[in-house]
């Protein structure tokens, strides 16, 4: 099956500083990768709809300045958390659309 | 808007047993897809099962099955022969059925299930 991976896998930063966080789809190309957020024993929260060659989708609530998306090519996007800070500490999601939604393995991000 | 209700926050099993996990939603669109996810501890979503709106058979996928209602919304997922790597968080989700696919996944909140040997 189409595989998807997550880098890092986990991460650890100091609140202020910024973290990317690139999702690829390694065997197929996903014009549309979305971004979720998930909270412990919670559901999975979209953030955002990434687009290759096109801005990204915002969902309602979501600072886009904060959370920066970039989707340069048909295998790779990013998430960039600038200005970190604790309450950023969660475990974020991708997924890339092929056939179907295919899921990364998340990121687990720690803000200290 | 579109949205995803599952009404169980945990459920249990025996295993070699079968359980259903239950789901409703709501939307005004005629085509629309619908999945159940399953998250185990390690946190990978993995899908279990999808059903075209438009397909009146219920899916199935080995132990898997639903049952969809689509004039009652509903579409519960049925796990026969119970297997202790069932255990995990399962998710129900809805996508509209635009060409391509490439809509978003509404999800439910999840149900917790236990599988107990």
């Amino acid at each position: 099956g189409a595989v998807v991976s997550q880098h890092p896998s986990r991460v650890i930063c100091k609140s202020g500083t910024s973290v990317k966080i690139e999702c690829r789809s390694l065997d197929f190309q996903a014009t549309t990768m979305f971004w979720y957020r998930q909270f412990p024993k919670q559901s999975l929260m979209l953030m955002a709809t990434s687009n290759e060659g096109s801005k990204a989708t915002y969902e309602q609530g979501v600072e886009k300045d904060k959370f920066l998306i970039n989707h340069a090519s048909l295998t790779l996007s990013t998430l960039t958390v600038t200005s970190a800070h604790p309450e950023d500490s969660s475990f974020y999601i991708c997924s890339a659309h092929g056939y179907e939604q295919y899921f990364g393995p998340g990121t687990r991000l720690t803000v200290t | 808007a579109q949205t995803v209700t599952q009404s169980q926050p945990e459920m249990s099993v025996q295993e070699a047993e079968t359980v259903t996990l239950s789901c409703t939603y709501d939307t005004s669109e005629s085509d629309y897809y619908l999945f159940w996810y399953k998250q185990p501890p390690s946190r990978q979503m993995i899908l279990v099962i999808r059903q075209e709106a438009y397909k009146q058979q219920n899916a199935t996928e080995n132990r898997f099955s639903v049952n969809f209602q689509k004039a009652a919304k509903s579409f519960s997922l049925k796990i026969s022969d119970s297997q202790l790597g069932d255990a995990a968080m399962y998710f129900c989700a809805y996508q509209l059925g635009i060409a391509g696919g490439s809509e978003k996944l509404v999800f439910g909140k999840g149900t917790k299930l236990t599988v107990n040997p």
